[in-house]
């Protein structure tokens, strides 16, 4: 099946700094690409939906400039948290859209960010 | 009004019940609606994924979609203390689900 990796799997960080997280499709080409952020016991809010090659779509309120988005090939994506603080502190979750397949999205283990 | 509504629980069930999971909707577009099972500290994965309105039926879970009450609903029989997890109502309008819409997650709980 289908298999898409996140790393790291969890970090801490002081707060101000920037933390760089990976979203990998291992066995597929994913053309597009989401990121999610969960707080406890919420649910997941779509942060950003990025296309191999082209600048990612943000959601309402999430700001473009603090959350940096990179889809530079069709395996991988990266989401930077620039100048974190705790209140970013949550657990982010990619999810890949297999272009080969018919509309499923397959996610992540997600990663749980802690900012100090 | 939040697009996907889902009573959070928590819901704790004896081994063996039939388990209920409910979601309603506003947004009459949505026309595809998946359920995701999410472990602790975990990605969601995919358990069941319904077009239109219907039943689905696989193995001990059974998904319905009423689209004239825009409700869905997941159940489980003969629940697992390994079913034990939050389970996410998910929706989409169009097919590519790019623009999917989550429940909040109910947390449930099946004692041994």
């Amino acid at each position: 099946g289908a298999v898409v990796s996140q790393h790291p799997s969890w970090v801490i960080c002081k707060s101000g700094t920037s933390v760089k997280i990976e979203c990998r499709s291992l066995d597929f080409q994913a053309t597009t690409m989401f990121w999610y952020r969960q707080f406890p016991k919420q649910s997941l809010m779509l942060m950003a939906t990025s296309n191999e090659g082209s600048k990612a779509t943000y959601e309402q309120g999430v700001e473009k400039d603090k959350f940096l988005i990179n889809h530079a090939s069709l395996t991988l994506s990266t989401l930077t948290v620039t100048s974190a603080h705790p209140e970013d502190s949550s657990f982010y979750i990619c999810s890949a859209h297999d272009r080969g397949s018919y509309n499923e999205q397959f996610f992540g283990p997600g990663t749980r960010l802690t900012v100090l | 009004q939040k697009e996907v509504e889902q009573d959070p629980g928590p819901l704790s069930v004896p081994e063996g019940a039939i388990v209920s999971l409910n979601c309603t909707y506003s947004n009459s577009a949505f026309q595809y609606f998946m359920w995701y099972r999410q472990y602790s500290r975990k990605g969601p994965e995919l358990l069941m994924y319904t077009y239109s309105s219907g039943n689905k039926e696989d193995g001990r879970f059974t998904a319905q979609v009423d689209k004239s009450s825009k409700y869905i609903s997941l159940f489980i029989r003969d629940s697992q203390p390994s079913d034990s997890a939050t389970y996410l109502c998910a929706m989409s309008a169009g097919y590519n689900n790019n623009d999917m819409r989550f429940g909040a997650g109910t947390r449930l709980t099946v004692k041994p």
